[in-house]
């Protein structure tokens, strides 16, 4: 059980263009779901929380309007990178809340040229 | 400031060796504790958990928590080289089990097991 996907694996994308990652949580309902990014040798860095049925909490420094996220259902969050740059390129993570436990999904990793 | 030590490593060890990796917090209020396994570009995946004070056993993994000293770690017997990763060690600084409470990680420990 507590299984997450997330969905694309993988994305290359030109400079200036959006980019949506899906995450869903497979086998249990989340009402919490948590979007991460790291960059090469560097520690995941939370970037938001994801509730569902209302707004989602920035962490501080990320930019609302740069990354959108939308937690329409108990199984689904997106992550939209809008207007994407080289700058943006990483790895995303999203983890899905179970009671006290957070599971990860397998990650999307962007490379915006 | 809400803070989770690791030494960042590597920790070498033999394989068949036991492995220990320790992690610190400040918030004395944190209930939840959690290790995870990151291999080298792939995601997290949860190992172990633990809420009380003492040891909890898994396998060939032992969690130990001392809630006064404010101290967890995680001991790997019989360490094998596809143990090799990072290992991050997370807290949840609330109270209260369950509510909306993200996950505060410390950096991670690289660990190498040499056959």
């Amino acid at each position: 059980g507590a299984v997450v996907s997330q969905h694309p694996s993988w994305v290359i994308c030109k400079s200036g263009t959006s980019v949506k990652i899906e995450c869903r949580s497979l086998d249990f309902q989340a009402t919490t779901m948590f979007w991460y990014r790291q960059f090469p040798k560097q520690s995941l860095m939370l970037m938001a929380t994801s509730n569902e049925g209302s707004k989602a909490t920035y962490e501080q420094g990320v930019e609302k309007d740069k990354f959108l996220i939308n937690h329409a259902s108990l199984t689904l969050s997106t992550l939209t990178v809008t207007s994407a740059h080289p700058e943006d390129s990483s790895f995303y993570i999203c983890s899905a809340r179970q009671v006290d436990e957070q599971f990860f999904g397998p990650g999307t990793r962007l490379t915006v040229l | 400031q809400k803070e989770v030590e690791q030494n960042s490593g590597p920790l070498s060890v033999p394989e068949g060796a036991i492995a220990s990796l320790n992690c610190t917090y400040s918030d004395r209020v944190s209930q939840s504790f959690f290790w995870y396994r990151q291999y080298s570009g792939k995601s997290p995946e949860l190992i172990m958990s633990i809420y009380s004070n003492g040891d909890k056993e898994d396998g060939r993994f032992t969690a130990q928590l001392n809630k006064a000293s404010q101290y967890v770690s995680l001991l790997i017997r019989d360490s094998q080289p596809s143990d090799s990763a990072t290992y991050l060690c997370a807290v949840n600084p609330s109270p209260f089990s369950g509510g909306y409470n993200k996950l505060i990680f410390g950096a991670g420990t690289r660990l190498a097991v040499h056959p």
